[in-house]
């Protein structure tokens, strides 16, 4: 990808569980972004989090960002159904209002 | 509110043809638009960002005559497919800015294109 890479690309687990994605990207960010896709959709936007931050959350979600390691994770709590998905990281690159897109993972949560 | 349209939602044509995909801001007007390509199962790829009025900026790799974009208004913006041909089969999704909030971009939903 133009900036990072996530793991895994692919998760399955089971409604009720939680699920954990992680991104890590390469150079130096004021802040990184999560969406969400659905087969052939658009992206929702999901959580911005800042550089200055390491944590934060957006109900059932929780983000965290290490700038030291150069990565972040998002958590999703108590899964659903609803929540199978590709889920993206995005960060700025320190290019005005350019956003670079992680390789994504495909959440698939079984009822 | 920030809401962004794209028109075709999904197109066919035959090798050799060009393909005009619209971006639209309904509610807001859009300083900035971006055009992003997404192979199957892949990552997003910025293509190029294009302000009003001026001229795109293209990152590295995309090919200027291959991919036209115009930015005519503040709530249009057009990415042309020139002589179109299978290996540009992907989707293209276009996202666009008010510039007034850093790194907020609203994302249309996306243009499937098949060349035949």
């Amino acid at each position: 990808s133009q900036q990072g890479e996530e793991d895994p690309q692919a998760l399955s687990i089971q409604e009720g569980e939680n699920a954990t994605m992680n991104c890590s990207y390469k150079t130096s960010i004021n802040n990184l972004q999560w969406y969400r896709q659905n087969s052939g959709r658009g992206l929702v936007h999901l959580i911005l989090i800042r550089s200055n931050e390491r944590e934060k959350h957006s109900g059932r979600l929780r983000v965290t960002l290490d700038t030291s390691k150069k990565s972040s994770s998002l958590l999703i709590t108590a899964s659903r159904a609803a929540d199978t998905a590709s889920y993206f990281c995005a960060t700025d690159g320190h290019n005005f209002n350019k956003f670079y897109f992680g390789s994504g993972t495909k959440l698939n949560v079984k009822p | 509110g920030a809401v962004v349209s794209q028109h075709p939602s999904r197109v066919i044509c035959k090798s050799g043809t060009s393909v005009k995909i619209e971006c639209r801001s309904l509610d807001f007007q859009a300083t900035t638009m971006f055009w992003y390509r997404q192979f199957p199962k892949k990552s997003l790829m910025l293509m190029a960002t294009s302000n009003e009025g001026s001229k795109a900026t293209y990152e590295q790799g995309v090919e200027k005559d291959k991919f036209l974009i115009n930015h005519a208004s503040l709530t249009l913006s057009t990415l042309t497919v020139t002589s179109a041909h299978p290996e540009d089969s992907s989707f293209y999704i276009c996202s666009a800015s008010t510039g007034r909030v850093y790194n907020e971009q609203f994302f249309g939903p996306g243009t499937r294109l098949t060349v035949l």
